[in-house]
């Protein structure tokens, strides 16, 4: 099946800008995700991109996809200590329109 | 906004006690999920349901049920929970195959 890896911890300094990698093994995956999870609480989408674009800019988010090496990046401009959390990376099952895979998520400290 | 609660914030129970953890969604959802999470693991999908009284297994379904019987609401049921059951369960809900809504998590301790 899917395989989505990502590595288990970051820490950036505040002001820094912070790059979060994931790899996923399914070429067919249609949209793939990041999605984040504040201490104590659930998930929340960040944002998303589609197979057929390799870059998606939102304010200080930054998402970068190749296709051709199945790798996916978050890059946070300016990290401030509310970015402090756990960032899934999940790729949407192909052949199906309801399931996610996910990583195992990569937290991200921010040092002041 | 959606919103996606959980009836429970913690849970603890004993192993062999029936437990049955709820989650209704508010925004008329077709297709709602299970997950739990363990550190280093991720987010493993326990079982879906893509409308009412149906159901599909997830990745990890052994020793767990779900019950679909409205729309809005999906229980999970663990028929006589073990110690190996220890961790967090993640309701979430979608529309299509649109992104997921997810609420704030159960986080169950199985003694």
């Amino acid at each position: 099946g899917e395989d989505v890896e990502q590595s288990l911890f970051l820490s950036v300094r505040e002001g820094d800008s912070s790059v979060i990698n994931c790899t996923y093994t399914d070429s067919s995956s249609t949209y793939l995700y990041w999605y984040k999870q504040e201490p104590g609480a659930g998930l929340q989408l960040l944002t998303y991109i589609f197979s057929n674009m390799d870059m998606k800019q939102d304010q200080r988010l930054t998402v970068l996809l190749n296709k051709k090496d199945k790798h996916l990046s978050l890059r946070i401009a300016d990290t401030q200590t509310g970015d402090s959390a756990i960032y899934f990376c999940a790729t949407r099952r192909a052949g199906s329109a309801r399931q996610l895979t996910f990583g195992s998520g990569t937290q991200l400290t921010v040092l002041p | 906004d959606v919103k996606v609660t959980q009836s429970s914030r913690y849970l603890v129970k004993r192993t062999g006690e029936k437990v049955f953890l709820e989650c209704v969604q508010d925004m008329d959802h077709e297709n709602m999920f299970w997950y739990r999470q363990d550190p280093g693991l991720g987010l493993r999908l326990i079982y879906f349901s893509y409308d009412v009284k149906m159901k599909e297994k997830g990745d990890i379904p052994e020793g767990y049920s779900v019950s679909r019987e409205k729309k809005e609401r999906f229980s999970l049921i663990l028929e006589s929970a073990s110690t190996n059951q220890t961790s967090m369960y993640l309701c979430a809900s979608s529309l299509a195959g649109n992104e997921q809504f997810f609420g704030p998590g159960t986080r169950l301790t199985v003694l």
